[in-house]
């Protein structure tokens, strides 16, 4: 079946210790999107790519690095220097066209330990 | 700052009766909407898109849209035990971009 894949679904982080997010996605999608979600908030944009070797801030990009080296895979690394890193990840992808919507994977839940 | 707006409820209505989700947007150069449903615990869905002005429907679910009012609606019919959850609306506030702006969220219940 075709969709987005995001492990693991929970993680733990120890103080000064940077963690990746996986986010695979079989949809032949051009755009992926990376989002924090903290409880009883909306989904705050991290970063985002529209095509293969190209990505673009979000609105809260501190404390966060990605990559898109692959067309299906967009991984997000929390830095030590976001200090407040307990959320909930959801990554995200759309087909091309303004009118398509992004689908979201699972999410991943991370926390401080 | 484009933002989305929402009452975050809780909005609670009877098993079978209609509820109504708001949504108003700041960006007037907004071209796409969308309507997403979050259970507790899980990533959103996506339930209903809306291009342009006036209603669309789908099943139980209705859409409304009007730009000049900057104002996006979601209508529910017959609501079951199971539309309880978060509801966020999200705009296409990105241009060209296309950057969805979320909504925080109206968490809906419906009592049986």
């Amino acid at each position: 079946d075709g969709g987005i894949t995001q492990s693991p679904k929970y993680l733990f982080r120890k103080e000064g210790q940077n963690v990746t997010l996986s986010c695979e996605q079989n949809l032949n999608h051009d755009a992926m999107y990376w989002y924090r979600q903290d409880p009883g908030q909306g989904l705050r944009l991290i970063y985002y790519s529209q095509i293969v070797n190209d990505f673009q801030k979000g609105d809260i990009a501190e404390g966060y690095s990605v990559s898109r080296e692959k067309k299906e895979s967009f991984p997000l690394t929390v830095t030590s220097a976001q200090k407040n890193p307990t959320a909930f990840y959801l990554c995200a992808s759309r087909g091309t066209g303004f009118s398509q919507p992004q689908h979201f994977g699972d999410g991943t839940r991370l926390s401080i330990l | 700052q484009k933002e989305v707006e929402q009452n975050s409820g809780p909005l609670s209505v009877p098993e079978g009766a209609i509820a109504s989700l708001n949504c108003t947007y700041s960006d007037r150069g907004s071209q796409s909407f969308f309507w997403y449903r979050q259970y507790s615990g899980k990533s959103p869905e996506l339930i209903m898109s809306i291009y342009s002005n006036g209603d669309k429907e789908d099943g139980r679910f209705t859409a409304q849209l009007n730009k000049a009012s900057q104002y996006v609606s979601l209508l529910i019919r017959d609501s079951q035990p199971s539309d309880s959850a978060t509801y966020l609306c999200a705009v296409n506030s990105g241009g060209s971009n296309y950057k969805l702006t979320f909504g925080k969220g109206t968490l809906l219940t419906v009592n049986p």
